[in-house]
């Protein structure tokens, strides 16, 4: 079964940055992509970057580009996403996604990690 | 970048159906998946590439994708299927995903 474990909540700072990281298990870890996406309190989700695993070539969303990098560890199946300059409305939980593709016209999200809040306060 | 847009709203008596739609350039190429959110829930794939619905989901949930516009259908809705329902899609023009704006349902 393809578990998707995400770190624990954090607190920080404005202009400080943090790093969630999305372990991986029950799949071949290089066979797929992973999706970042967010959500506000009371919002809703919010694209930010994938990466693939086999080469590292990373995919954001204009709106993060400069302050987003996803990476990750395949001695330990598990990715990262680090956020810097980080304002009061990042405020977010932040969900991992395993990307899935079909025919080149269709990708989905599945499973979704279990979510990291992200509370950014002075 | 290409929008995907949804009505924030739609409710439907227990027992009947609902459809819920999203517009947006980009399903007239990619295809659209569809997503389940319960309040502090991670979401859940419910429809895939338009049509498609993963083991697991119930066979009232049903989708369908025609020109611009793709639909998430639940054929006699129940409580549980009482959610927030996020489309998504590949953007019409650059490699970068997007989500439309979401739809709570209500179920009376």
């Amino acid at each position: 079964q393809v578990h998707l474990v995400q770190s624990g909540a954090e607190v920080k700072k404005p202009g400080a940055s943090v790093m969630v990281s999305c372990k991986a298990s029950g799949y071949t870890f290089t066979n797929h992509w992973m999706h970042w996406v967010r959500q506000a309190p009371g919002q809703g989700l919010e694209w930010m970057g994938v990466i693939n695993p086999n080469d590292i070539r990373t995919l954001y969303a204009q709106k993060f580009q400069g302050r987003i990098t996803l990476t990750r560890d395949m001695s330990t199946s598990t990715f990262y996403m680090e956020l810097t300059s980080l304002r009061s409305d990042d405020t977010a939980v932040y969900y991992c996604a395993r990307d899935h593709s079909e025919n080149d016209r269709g990708w989905w999200f599945d499973p979704w990690g279990q979510g990291t809040l992200v509370t950014v306060s002075s | 970048s290409s929008e995907l847009t949804q009505d924030p709203v739609v409710s439907v008596a227990l027992g009947q159906t609902v459809r819920i739609t999203c517009q947006g350039d980009s399903l007239r190429t990619y295809y659209a998946s569809w997503y389940q959110q319960k309040p502090g829930q991670a979401p859940v794939l419910v429809i895939f590439a338009n049509t498609n619905r993963p083991s697991g989901i119930p066979d009232r949930f049903s989708g369908s994708n025609s020109g611009n516009t793709a639909s998430l259908t639940i054929t006699g809705a129940q409580a549980e299927d009482e959610a927030d329902y996020y489309c998504s899609s590949r953007d019409a023009s650059a490699w970068v995903w997007v989500f439309g704006g979401g739809t709570k349902l209500t179920v009376l």
